[in-house]
């Protein structure tokens, strides 16, 4: 079993449309919970992070974390083109190993 | 310049090359990463260095080496790979090597021909 599975999709949604991704991981340990975001041909870039269980939520973007069903979820309303990207979930015990997904690739079509 | 560079953008190098890539990050942290991203695959830690040390070497084969001759510069040098080693091979820092904070580069994506 992967320590963390995050399904690749694609995902494809018109523009304004509600994204949903989530991740679900085995290590109970994990505390710190995070998303980025990766454009082709660039690097990952920190989009949401949290601590332990909770939403949090940033502009269009809200994460939750469930660590009860070790769940978490990434959403991202009125969805536009520029959100289309690679979406990586990773979580950490308490240092800077970093467990991620595969990654989802989302399109929003304009 | 800002941020985490890396060069190359691009390699392409025989199984029985020498080369190296670079990383520079401008942003004053003290941790740098070097990851390996293959197609549908998790990234994959490979060198930890904190304050210019290394503290994690993640099973990663001898035929990669790494190097931080400063807080500012991370080398991976590369010998006698193999095809399977192509994947892009990101750097990252952070101010202290811990969960959060990273800056990733760009990236050099590898073939191994």
């Amino acid at each position: 079993q992967k320590e963390v599975e995050q399904d690749p999709g694609p995902l494809s949604v018109p523009e304004g449309a509600i994204v949903s991704l989530n991740c679900t991981y085995s290590n109970s340990a994990f505390q710190y919970f995070m998303w980025y975001r990766q454009y082709s041909r660039k690097g990952p870039e920190l989009l949401m992070y949290t601590y332990s269980s909770g939403n949090k939520e940033d502009g269009r973007f809200t994460a939750q974390v469930d660590k009860s069903s070790k769940y978490i979820s990434l959403f991202i309303r009125d969805s536009q083109p520029s959100d289309s990207a690679t979406y990586l979930c990773a979580m950490s015990a308490y240092d800077y190993k970093l467990s991620f997904g595969a990654g989802t690739t989302v399109t929003v079509r304009a | 310049e800002t941020g985490v560079t890396q060069t190359p953008r691009h390699l392409v190098m025989g199984m029985t090359n020498k080369k190296s890539l670079k990383c520079e990050q401008h942003l004053g942290h003290n941790a740098m990463y070097w990851y390996k991203q293959s197609a549908k695959k998790p990234l994959e830690l490979m060198f930890v260095y904190s304050l210019e040390e290394r503290v994690e070497n993640n099973s990663v084969p001898s035929r990669f080496s790494p190097e931080c001759p400063n807080s500012s510069h991370l080398f991976l040098h590369l010998h006698t790979l193999q095809p399977e080693d192509s994947a892009l091979y990101l750097c990252a820092s952070s101010q202290a090597a811990g969960p959060y904070g990273y800056t990733f580069g760009s990236g050099t994506r590898l073939t191994v021909v």
